[in-house]
């Protein structure tokens, strides 16, 4: 089955950077989204079709993509930006879709 | 606004059934695809099930297929998952979601989720 790699955790400071990895065979042709998840709650959607934001996502968040990585980053981290945060794209088929595995954002 | 609303979880014996229930509101439900994502406690997220507008495409992910179904009644603003032979391993929260474009993965509205617990 198809799989997405993300680190299990990433730490930052408040008004640092951070950037969260998703690896995968099929994300040079597949687009990549990223969700958004606070314990207890439903997941949001935060980036779509790898950079696209939606509205309500604050600019501080940007998404890129190199070849099998697609990248979130958050700059100016607050502490709100806390949570885990999950990307998904399709297989190389276009059918079948898949989770990365989840990253947990803390701030320090 | 965009209503997204789960029912039928339970606890149920492994080996036994259950159907779950999405209402919609909000938006045009019949032009939008429609998807249910499971999570295990304290996992992560996983796709299981997608519908194409008209119900003639469903997809699903390896471990539920032959086991689950997933339909649509476009005039009841509705889907539904059938979960059948089900497993230990199928316990977790079931989310109701629509997807952002026809065909494609990206979720852009969530339902709140419904516990299903399959144990003895």
């Amino acid at each position: 089955s198809y799989e997405l790699t993300q680190p299990p955790s990433v730490s930052v400071s408040p008004g640092q950077t951070a950037r969260i990895t998703c690896s995968g065979d099929a994300l040079p042709k597949q687009y990549a989204y990223w969700y958004q998840q606070k314990p207890g709650q439903a997941p949001v959607l935060v980036m779509y079709k790898d950079s696209e934001r939606p509205s309500g996502t604050p600019e501080r968040f940007s998404g890129a993509s190199s070849g099998t990585t697609v990248t979130l980053t958050i700059s100016g981290v607050q502490a709100e930006d806390e949570a885990d945060y999950y990307c998904q794209t399709a297989d190389s088929s276009g059918t079948y879709y898949v989770f990365g595995t989840g990253t947990k954002v803390t701030v320090l | 606004e965009v209503h997204l609303v789960e029912s039928g979880g339970g606890l149920v014996q492994p080996g036994g059934s259950l159907r779950l229930s999405c209402g919609a509101s909000g938006f045009t439900f019949d032009r939008f695809w429609m998807t249910w994502v499971r999570q295990a406690p304290g996992k992560g997220l996983e796709w299981v099930a997608n519908i194409r507008e008209d119900g003639s495409e469903k997809y699903y992910v390896d471990s539920v297929k032959g086991r689950f179904t997933i339909s649509r009644d476009n005039a009841k603003n509705s889907v539904c998952l059938q979960m059948d032979s089900l497993r230990v391993d199928d316990t977790a929260v079931y989310y109701c979601a629509r997807c952002l474009f026809s065909g494609g993965p990206g979720v852009d509205y969530w339902g709140q989720g419904t516990l299903v617990t399959v144990s003895s």
